[in-house]
């Protein structure tokens, strides 16, 4: 696949929490934990917010975390903020692609 | 501190040859990949290819093999993206990233370069 598929938009008041979902990260084998979230506000570059699943880079703040069951990798980000509002994109091995990302996810912050 | 400085901004022409550049600075930049990312306007990421500059081990998603090349010259720890005929629908920021060898993770990233082909 040339893509995993990411919902579109999630929202959530200031405060609240919201996930989003990136299935078919284990579609092509290769190690379970191959997957990392980014963050992308417009007109920036990607930031790298969580790697292998759930592990967080220094700076990142620790309402953003990351899990993974099956086949379906999450990223949650709790008590929202304003800054928050961007789009994310998960990324994984993908077997000949070698390697994919998620269509994104764009976050509004209500 | 570990930076990737990217050439700047081309405007093309259809038909037209294009290489770009990714500089690396503040790491060994022969141990990690430096991978290829395509983002058209308004639309997402896409994973292009990745080259290893320790031997020029290159793997390109069959979206794009074909359609460009990417190359290295270590010894000045550069890493490129290269277009022999541009079409208009190449016209995206293309961004260049690091990428460990251990897990698939874009660490740190360039700024991105703004290829726009028009006639």
């Amino acid at each position: 696949q040339s893509a995993l598929t990411q919902p579109r938009s999630v929202s959530g008041s200031p405060g609240q929490s919201v996930t989003i979902s990136c299935p078919g990260t284990s579609s092509y084998g290769g190690d379970y934990n191959s997957v990392s979230w980014y963050q992308q506000h417009p007109g920036k570059a990607p930031r790298l917010i969580i790697y292998r699943v759930s592990e967080r880079p220094s700076g990142v703040p620790d309402r953003f975390s990351g899990s993974k069951y099956g086949d379906t990798a999450s990223l949650t980000i709790s008590g929202l903020q304003a800054e928050d509002e961007a789009d994310y994109y998960c990324y994984s091995y993908a077997g000949d692609y070698p390697y994919v990302f998620g269509t994104g996810t764009k976050v509004t912050v209500l | 501190e570990v930076q990737l400085v990217q050439s700047g901004a081309e405007v093309k022409k259809p038909g037209e040859s294009l290489k770009i550049s990714c500089k690396g600075s503040g790491y060994n930049y022969a141990a990690y990949w430096i991978g290829w990312v395509r983002q058209m306007p308004g639309k997402g990421l896409e994973w292009m290819g990745i080259i290893y500059p320790a031997d020029s081990d290159t793997r390109y998603s069959p979206s794009f093999q074909g359609q460009v090349t990417i190359s290295v010259d270590k010894s000045i720890s550069t890493a490129y993206l290269q277009w022999n005929s541009l079409k208009a629908s190449d016209t995206a920021m293309y961004y260049c990233a690091r990428q460990s060898v251990q897990t698939p993770t874009f660490d740190y990233w360039g700024q991105g370069t703004l290829v726009t082909v028009s006639s």
